[in-house]
């Protein structure tokens, strides 16, 4: 059964840091990867996705990473700034046989300016 | 281009009563997940629609049910409600899962 976790549950940090947020799953054996972002009481917003045949994804200051043997992928955030502020989801899709994610329970992040 | 679209925001209904949550999925998309999302929790699966047809469905009891409608567009039937269905309700739309899914609002259902 899969099971994604994501590491720290909250980080504070001050503006203008480069930050790095952590995501494992257990089973390897994944179809993509997507990272999101969610402001308080909202909906997902879609940041990141990494198909299982790549090692990252860029956006801007955002840098996703995949390491599938390992089960762990990492969401780089250059320069911070107070916008940054939110909870930051990552989700899992296993093989082409399924289509759900399974999501672990985010990171909290605060910029303080 | 309007994303996914989710109606109403807010909702309130007491214990044992049933509710409809509407989602209007992003244009040019043709399947539909559906997530709760318990506070302080990440979104776990309920079911997706394609084709009008349930494809797969998470671990929820039958009181949740829905339907998709030949625009694509789809529903979330809960009917007793308890007050543990009390949650963030999202919609998630893809045209094809490859490039991930598009989110809703959500819906925020308490129950008293």
């Amino acid at each position: 059964k899969q099971e994604v976790t994501q590491i720290p549950a909250a980080l504070s940090v001050p503006e203008g840091e480069n930050l790095v947020l952590n995501c494992s799953f257990t089973d390897s054996a994944i179809y993509n990867l997507q990272w999101f972002r969610q402001d308080p009481g909202k909906g997902l917003t879609s940041l990141l996705l990494i198909q299982s045949s790549q090692r990252e994804q860029t956006s801007g200051r955002l840098n996703a990473s995949l390491d599938k043997s390992s089960g762990r992928s990492t969401l780089y955030i250059a320069a911070s700034q107070p916008g940054d502020s939110a909870t930051y989801l990552c989700a899992v899709r296993q093989g082409s046989g399924t289509y759900k994610y399974i999501f672990g329970t985010g990171t909290r992040l605060k910029v303080l300016a | 281009d309007a994303g996914v679209t989710q109606s109403p925001t807010h909702l309130i209904k007491t214990r044992g009563q049933q509710v409809t949550l509407r989602c209007s999925p992003k244009s040019g998309h043709d399947t539909v997940s559906w997530y709760q999302q318990a506070l302080g929790q990440g979104p776990q699966f309920i079911f997706q629609y394609y084709e009008e047809e349930e494809r797969q469905r998470g671990n929820f009891p039958d009181r949740f049910s829905g339907h998709q409608f030949p625009n694509y567009s789809s529903e979330l039937n809960v009917n007793a409600l308890l007050l543990g269905d009390s949650a963030l309700y999202l919609c998630a739309s893809t045209m094809d899962s490859v490039y991930g899914y598009t989110f809703g609002s959500g819906t925020r259902l308490t129950v008293v």
